[in-house]
């Protein structure tokens, strides 16, 4: 079984600021993926970032990283240059290896960003 | 950019009646897949989908859940008799083919908020 553990239940920032969502994980998988979407309040699931158990380089994707440690299956998701419209909720999750996996959620961190 | 779409986006049914939520997966994509989030808690997984056949489903997806693929583009999830606690948004999603030690991205749409009386 998989499990993500999320132990921030809100964040705050303030706008410009960079802040670090934490996310760590349990799975007896050896190949396994890494995922944050955010969700803002109109409800949609955004896909942010992925990262692969066998990357050795962190991911990127424009203001978004993963800080990923393995050894302490640990998948923080940093944000560069908040703005106002990052706040939302952000939920970690976690799919095992191959093309057909089921994504176990975290329950979720929200994120607010001030001026 | 190519994404799943869902109709409707809000529904609301009287407790005892059947429902049918529909999804447009992206079109390249193979695997489909039916989550549900009650209102302020995680997203659960429901089922996935592959070849026209369910894969895996978890605990939830009971009798009183099926799924279907009735044409090359739309992918449905049907509540024979809704109840109470069903109520919830329902996310489809859908991802592509990857290599065995790859996890292929899944790609939410929009969701449908079901309201159940």
């Amino acid at each position: 079984a998989q499990k993500i553990t999320q132990t921030q239940p809100g964040m705050f920032v303030q706008e410009k600021e960079a802040v670090t969502l934490d996310c760590t994980y349990d799975t007896s998988d050896q190949s396994y993926g890494l995922f944050w979407y955010k969700q803002p309040s109109s409800g949609e699931m955004i896909f942010l970032i992925y990262q692969g158990s066998y990357d050795e380089q962190n991911a990127t994707e424009g203001r978004y990283s993963l800080n990923f440690q393995k050894a302490r299956k640990s998948a923080n998701l940093v944000i560069s240059a908040s703005q106002l419209g990052d706040s939302a909720m952000y939920f970690c999750a976690i799919g095992r290896g191959g093309s057909n996996y089921k994504l176990t959620f975290g329950k979720g961190t929200l994120l607010t960003v001030n001026p | 950019e190519p994404e799943v779409t869902q109709t409707p986006s809000h529904q609301v049914t009287q407790m005892g009646q059947e429902v049918i939520l529909r999804c447009v997966p992206i079109s390249n994509h193979l695997y489909f897949y039916w989550y549900r989030q009650i209102l302020g808690q995680k997203v659960e997984f429901l089922v996935s989908f592959y070849n026209n056949e369910i894969s895996e489903k978890s605990e939830i997806f009971d009798d009183q859940f099926s799924v279907e693929r009735p044409d090359g583009s739309n992918f449905t999830l049907k509540i024979r008799s809704t109840k109470l606690e069903d109520s919830a948004m329902y996310f489809c999603a859908s991802s592509e083919r990857r290599a065995l030690q790859r996890v292929g991205t899944q790609y939410f749409g929009p969701g449908t908020r079901l309201l159940v009386l």
